[in-house]
């Protein structure tokens, strides 16, 4: 049984240009979460899919943004990259509806803004 | 808001001793209170979990106990080894709310 899947692992982007993360769930898992760790830090929440629709979303400008496909797989997408955007970023699945369950993680992307 | 706090690192301990790390939150009503862990060059890996007061979450030897009245959820671990050298992350996930709010993360350096 895969756990969830990330790639790219590594990126490196260029200020101003936009990049696009992919993330495939756990089997079985319908609810895709990304968060943003940087370096030393706790991850930050970004936001969340479910049915295909952002469910809820954390302190994140509008130049992040994300999309859940019917296979539950999902995209982040960052448009005009800024240094500070240099991060691990985090997908995680998990299953149903409520909150307070189980979130499985992927190893993560590692973006380079440079 | 909803916050967690935890112990700054490193914690380093010689393999066997006792561990402890503390976490401590601020949340409306009754969140799910979780321990994830990071090995080197791995992704998050859940630890153990609690979901209501007075639960006790264990998992490889570790253990936590959701403490209401004290609003804390403390790691613990009777006999370290090096294996567990790791960073060590408390988070919760609070009522009505979807996301996962996260300490900073405690490193820990397990000695031989």
């Amino acid at each position: 049984d895969a756990g969830v899947t990330q790639s790219p692992t590594h990126l490196i982007k260029t200020r101003g240009q936009q990049v696009t993360l992919r993330c495939s769930p756990k089997s079985g898992h319908d609810t895709v979460s990304w968060y943003q760790q940087a370096l030393g830090q706790g991850p930050q929440f970004i936001f969340q899919y479910y049915e295909e629709e952002e469910r809820q979303r954390g302190n994140f400008p509008d130049r992040f943004s994300g999309h859940q496909f019917p296979n539950y797989s999902s995209e982040l997408n960052v448009n005009a990259l800024l240094l500070g955007d240099s991060a691990l970023y985090l997908c995680a699945s998990s299953f149903g509806a409520g909150w307070g369950t189980e979130a499985f993680f992927g190893q993560g992307t590692r973006l380079t803004v440079v | 808001g909803d916050s967690v706090t935890q112990m700054e690192g490193p914690v380093t301990l010689s393999e066997e001793a006792f561990l402890t790390i503390n976490c401590t939150y601020t949340a409306t009503g009754y969140p799910s209170l979780f321990w994830y862990v990071q090995y080197p060059g791995e992704g998050l890996q859940l630890l153990l979990k609690a979901t209501k007061a007075d639960d006790k979450g264990s998992n490889k030897g570790f253990e936590a106990t959701y403490r209401k009245e004290t609003t804390s959820f403390h790691l613990e671990k009777g006999s370290v080894q090096v294996s567990d050298s790791a960073v060590y992350f408390c988070a919760l996930s609070g009522d009505s709310n979807y996301q996962l709010i996260w300490g900073a993360g405690t490193k820990l350096i397990i000695k031989p």
